[in-house]
């Protein structure tokens, strides 16, 4: 699975866009990027997925750039329920081949502030 | 749907008991996991399965065992406690293992062997 890198750190005013970047500049053509948060002592929580194309659901846009080495997820309006930790997160296909790890890295710490 | 329980939440062991931790689906998920986290280590995965009656281990096995008798349930067993599994653990599930799917989190069990 490729690396992804991502600020330790971002703050947000409630109401405004967040928007966490992430680097996986070596990802290779059938990865996927996901995204996932961790509030304070909560298991983690999924929220979106892409391939190439952007990607939106009911919490956020997954924004993932033409050469896939980066992508953004955009949350359009923080609230304070969306301080956590975000994971951005690149795996293949197949689960089970690669051992249905995924690798949560050290994350972006959000704090939405009012 | 309740998704994914875990019990029980809290648990103190005195070192050399065993025990099991529980973890139940309702989602009638193929894949279902166990994970550790420890600060500053992220989440490891412990041991997997894609299905009833297959398990395999993950990056930290040692310690645990697992059995998936029923597509809903994946317990962990501590065989005999140590300090060194104190720890929060994370029973995860997802639909299959042979896609991109998300994965669910259950809320977790917080372990502490004295």
């Amino acid at each position: 699975d490729a690396k992804t890198t991502q600020p330790p750190s971002m703050d947000c005013a409630e109401g405004r866009a967040a928007n966490l970047p992430c680097n996986h500049s070596t990802i290779s053509g059938n990865e996927y990027v996901y995204w996932y948060r961790q509030i304070h002592s909560q298991g983690p929580q999924y929220i979106i997925h892409g391939l190439k194309n952007n990607e939106t659901n009911e919490m956020a846009s997954l924004i993932i750039t033409e050469d896939r080495k980066s992508s953004t997820l955009i949350l359009p309006h923080a609230t304070l329920r969306d301080t956590a930790v975000y994971y951005c997160i690149v795996k293949g296909r197949r689960i089970y081949n690669q051992g249905g790890k995924l690798i949560f890295g050290q994350g972006t710490e959000l704090s939405v502030k009012p | 749907n309740a998704g994914v329980t875990q019990t029980p939440k809290f648990q103190v062991l005195k070192t050399g008991q065993s025990m099991t931790l529980q973890c139940a689906q309702d989602m009638n998920h193929e894949y279902m996991s166990w994970y550790r986290q420890d600060p500053g280590m992220g989440l490891r995965l412990i041991h997997y399965s894609v299905g009833a009656g297959i398990t395999d281990q993950g990056e930290v096995p040692n310690g645990y065992n697992v059995s998936r008798s029923t597509t809903e349930d994946f317990p962990l067993r501590l065989l005999s406690a140590a300090p060194s599994q104190t720890s929060v653990y994370f029973c995860a599930s997802s639909y299959s293992s042979s896609g991109p799917y998300e994965q669910y989190f259950g809320p977790g069990t917080r372990l502490t062997v004295t």
